[in-house]
């Protein structure tokens, strides 16, 4: 069936530096990936997606790229901060499918 | 982006019991969902809630154990029935319209006792 794998499951970064978590999906045909980012006590909240007719899109120290070739995904959160720390979670979809296929979720913990 | 409210919070339960977790969206949305996520752990679709019509139930969920209620476009409820310890899990509302990102909830914590 559908599946995203999710890498790394726990990620420790220095405040101030890069951090990358990496997605692979199954189904060619997924069109929308979206990333969510989850809080301790809190619901998922979506921080970025991108379709795939879009190789990459940026919202301030958030990116996320695409290579539809490799099926892969990656968030990229730069210049870190003590309150980017929290799970994130990739997800994927085809726009013919009403539900998301989720990855196994990453620990980000920002280092002060 | 829609805001989506959910209650309770949490709550501790007896077994055997039954608990129905109330959903409200501040806007009309074509598609509400209910998941389960047990701590550290992803996210599990238990089913699509449909305006008008029977729940979408996912492979290992069945409407006697998760009845689902959907009277309108803004509003979901669902009951975890006959609950036993391994119920105790966070169950998550969601929401979305056609061609707009899906957005969650808080969650409920429910623990069994």
């Amino acid at each position: 069936g559908e599946n995203v794998e999710q890498h790394p499951s726990t990620l420790s970064v220095q405040e101030g530096d890069s951090a990358v978590i990496k997605c692979t999906y199954s189904d060619s045909a997924s069109n929308y990936f979206p990333w969510y980012k989850q809080e301790l006590g809190k619901g998922p909240q979506l921080i970025i997606d991108i379709r795939s007719n879009v190789g990459e899109k940026k919202d301030q120290r958030i990116a996320v790229t695409l290579n539809k070739t490799a099926k892969h995904f990656s968030l990229h959160i730069t210049e870190t901060q003590p309150e980017d720390s929290a799970v994130y979670f990739c997800a994927a979809r085809r726009d013919s499918n009403y539900q998301l296929i989720w990855g196994a979720g990453t620990k980000l913990i920002i280092k002060p | 982006s829609a805001v989506i409210s959910q209650k309770p919070s949490r709550d501790i339960c007896q077994r055997g019991t039954s608990l129905t977790i109330q959903c409200q969206v501040d806007s009309q949305v074509t598609m509400m969902f209910w998941y389960r996520q047990q701590p550290g752990q992803s996210l599990t679709l238990i089913a699509t809630a449909n305006q008008g019509s029977e729940a979408t139930y996912e492979s290992g969920f069945v409407i006697d154990k998760f009845p689902i209620s959907r009277p309108n476009l803004t509003f979901s409820t669902l009951t975890v029935s006959n609950m036993s310890p391994e119920d105790s899990s966070i169950y998550l509302c969601s929401a979305r319209d056609n061609n707009q990102p899906q957005h969650f909830g808080d969650g409920t914590r429910l623990s069994i006792l």
